[in-house]
């Protein structure tokens, strides 16, 4: 069974570009979540989407951010422009149906902004 | 102040040492309890999963919650060079409400077993 993939693996963007990440979940998990690690900083939560639908958006950290889950499958998160602060490593996971689920994290997109 | 601490170390020790690491909450609402190891480069992998207070033993790995306290921790023992990771504990509260599915993380610590 294949695991969570994020494409790109590492991307570099120049500040005010747009950038769009993207995360494919273990297949059947209606489970997905988006989180980031800013350099010496824990992991955060940013997102939450049941098939769909966004369960949780506390965690955004502002309006240039858009997370999509079209037809609950794929997701992409989009910066749209890019700040210096949004560099980081951003992971997805995902995990089945139902609150209390182990979720499986995919590598990760490394994201440099200069 | 962090929900989560957790001392980033890094940590060292010789092959087959016990290795103890920690992590302190302030959320009472946390009633589940997780360990992950990341390698570098790669995503965070669960290694232990408990729930509510007590001890969790999978082969060489102890994870131990004292809720009491706010207090976890997970024990390697016979620790091999192949541990050598970052361990990032994390938490979430009980299910219910709109973000049951978010994980609070510690910062990691990073460990490394030499022969």
């Amino acid at each position: 069974e294949a695991g969570v993939t994020q494409f790109p693996s590492h991307s570099v963007i120049e500040k005010g570009q747009t950038v769009t990440l993207r995360c494919d979940p273990i297949s059947g998990h209606d489970n997905l979540y988006w989180y980031r690690r800013v350099m010496g900083k824990e992991i955060k939560f940013l997102l939450h989407f049941v098939k769909e639908s966004k369960q949780d958006e506390s965690g955004m950290p502002n309006n240039r951010f858009l997370a999509e889950r079209t037809g609950g499958t794929y997701s992409t998160l989009k910066v749209q422009p890019a700040e210096l602060e949004d560099s980081g490593v951003y992971f997805c996971a995902s995990s089945q149906g139902g609150p209390v689920r182990e979720q499986y994290f995919g590598p990760g997109t490394r994201l440099t902004v200069t | 102040q962090k929900e989560v601490e957790q001392d980033p170390g890094p940590l060292s020790v010789p092959e087959g040492a016990i290795v103890s690491l920690n992590c302190t909450y302030s959320n009472s609402a946390f009633q589940y309890f997780m360990w992950y190891r990341q390698y570098s480069r790669k995503g965070p992998e669960l290694l232990m999963y408990t729930y509510s207070s007590g001890n969790k033993e999978d082969g060489r790995f102890t994870a131990q919650v004292d809720k009491s306290s706010k207090y976890i921790s997970l024990f390697i023992r016979d620790s091999q060079p192949s541990d050598s990771a970052t361990y990032l504990c994390a938490m979430r509260s009980n299910a219910g409400g709109t973000s049951y599915g978010k994980l609070t993380f510690g910062q990691g610590t990073i460990l490394t077993v030499h022969p």
